[in-house]
């Protein structure tokens, strides 16, 4: 199975930081990377598919960058309703795997 | 609006049978895939299989191979995961996620709103 790793595993930011987090793959998964948001209590929800496509109607502060092993999520200015655990998750290969997630919280 | 509803929490005995369901709507259901990730604080987001319900043609991750079975009956656009005989380790939420493609790449949306299970003696 491919290993999926991000980090940190958690931050603390406030409201119009930069954060960026990191995932690194096991082996090469060429741009089968998406990332996903979860807030307390509700499913994951799509952000970015593809390493770098904004899914619609996701704000345009959201942007993924990568290939290969090494990818990063980048929320440009953080808002209040952006503070939730962040996923990563490869589509190469099966089994589909997922990162351990980064919970972002406010400082 | 493409959807997927599941069913409500369980709480079930070790040894009891069960069977959750994922419905869709707003789109075509025989021709996506849907997948079913199981949630755990110790382990987080885990890929246990999918089903095309076109064809019931069923994938599973070797981690989940016979310990579950994934079906789905078309013809009320809802999938299901079973389990014959629960463990307290089984105890999760459950999310279907539709699968869907573009451009050779694959990812999951949307999902459904999951389903807790909790078995415990």
């Amino acid at each position: 199975d491919i290993q999926m790793t991000q980090s940190p595993s958690s931050l603390s930011a406030y409201v119009g930081d930069r954060v960026t987090i990191t995932c690194r793959a096991s082996q090469s998964i060429s741009s089968s990377l998406n990332w996903y948001q979860q807030k307390p209590g509700k499913a994951p929800n799509l952000l970015i598919y593809a390493a770098s496509s904004l899914q619609s109607g996701v704000p345009s502060r959201f942007s993924g960058s990568g290939s290969g092993t090494d990818f990063t999520l980048t929320i440009s200015s953080l808002q209040p309703e952006d503070f939730a655990t962040y996923y990563c998750q490869q589509s190469y290969s099966s089994p589909w795997t997922f990162g351990q997630g980064t919970k972002v919280e406010i400082k | 609006e493409v959807q997927l509803v599941q069913s409500g929490a369980e709480v079930k005995k070790p040894g009891e049978s069960l069977k959750i369901s994922c419905k869709g709507s707003g789109y075509s259901f025989t021709t996506y895939w849907i997948g079913w990730v199981r949630q755990t604080p110790g382990k987080g987001l885990e890929w246990m299989g999918m089903i095309y319900p076109g064809d019931s043609d069923t994938r599973y991750s070797p981690s989940f191979q016979g310990q579950v079975t994934i079906s789905a009956d078309r013809s009320i656009s809802t999938a299901y995961l079973q389990w014959s005989s629960l463990k307290t380790s089984d105890t999760a939420i459950y999310y279907c996620a539709r699968r869907t493609t573009g451009g050779g790449r694959v990812w999951f949306d949307p999902w459904g709103q999951g389903t807790l299970v909790t078995v415990s003696s």
